[in-house]
């Protein structure tokens, strides 16, 4: 069984621009979520994705949008990025949705705006 | 609302030390409750879970009991490692709208001397 993947690990980008993280869920999983962690705190919940449809958000504004492929695969989609945006990023999948369970994490990505 | 509340640290110990890291919970219905471990650098990983009243989740020697008298879910170690240094996430998963998230406490930092 495969893990929690995600693409690249690190990223450093300039206020304003957009960026694109990546994600490929475990095998078997047919939910994506997705987290953000500021330094020093515990990861806050951006939304969540099943049957590439966004399945319910966190408390995060709509430049942050996400997508979900038949493969399970899935990405994070950041506009007009903001200093604040700086964080680690993690994707985690689970199975199934509607039911309170145990999602898996990946290694995250480390973005940084300048 | 749910939230999870945990002991703040750091927390130092020397090897071979007796390890407890508290973690109450706030939540509506019947959560899973879980401690997640980070690594320097890493993602986070699941250590344990448990998903109901008096459930005891273990793993590598960790272990945590499902205490909904009073809501807690502390995790205890009997004798500890140098490579136990990481931090450690108490959570709970919850249903928002039909999708599952998972609730952060801010995390504890655990430093173990040689």
């Amino acid at each position: 069984e495969t893990g929690v993947t995600q693409s690249p690990t690190h990223l450093i980008k300039t206020r304003g621009q957009q960026v694109t993280l990546r994600c490929s869920s475990q095998s078997g999983h047919n939910t994506v979520s997705w987290y953000q962690q500021a330094l020093g705190q515990g990861p806050q919940f951006i939304f969540q994705y099943y049957r590439e449809e966004e399945n319910g958000r966190g408390n995060f504004p709509p430049r942050f949008s996400g997508l979900q492929f038949p493969n399970y695969s899935s990405e994070l989609n950041v506009n007009a990025l903001e200093l604040d945006d700086s964080a680690l990023y993690l994707c985690a999948s689970g199975s199934p949705a509607g039911v309170a369970d145990t999602q898996y994490f990946g290694p995250g990505t480390r973005l940084t705006v300048l | 609302g749910n939230s999870v509340t945990q002991m703040e640290g750091p927390v130092t110990l020397s090897e071979e030390a007796f390890l407890t890291i508290n973690c109450t919970y706030t939540a509506t219905g019947y959560p899973s409750l879980f401690w997640y471990v980070q690594y320097p650098g890493e993602g986070l990983q699941l250590l344990l879970k448990a998903t109901k009243a008096d459930d005891k989740g273990s793993n590598k020697g960790f272990e945590a009991t499902y205490r909904k008298e009073t809501t807690s879910f502390h995790l205890e170690k009997g004798s500890v490692q140098v490579s136990d240094s990481a931090v450690y996430f108490c959570a709970l998963s919850a249903l928002y709208s039909s999708a599952s998230k998972i609730i952060f406490g801010s995390g504890t930092r655990l430093s173990i001397r040689p």
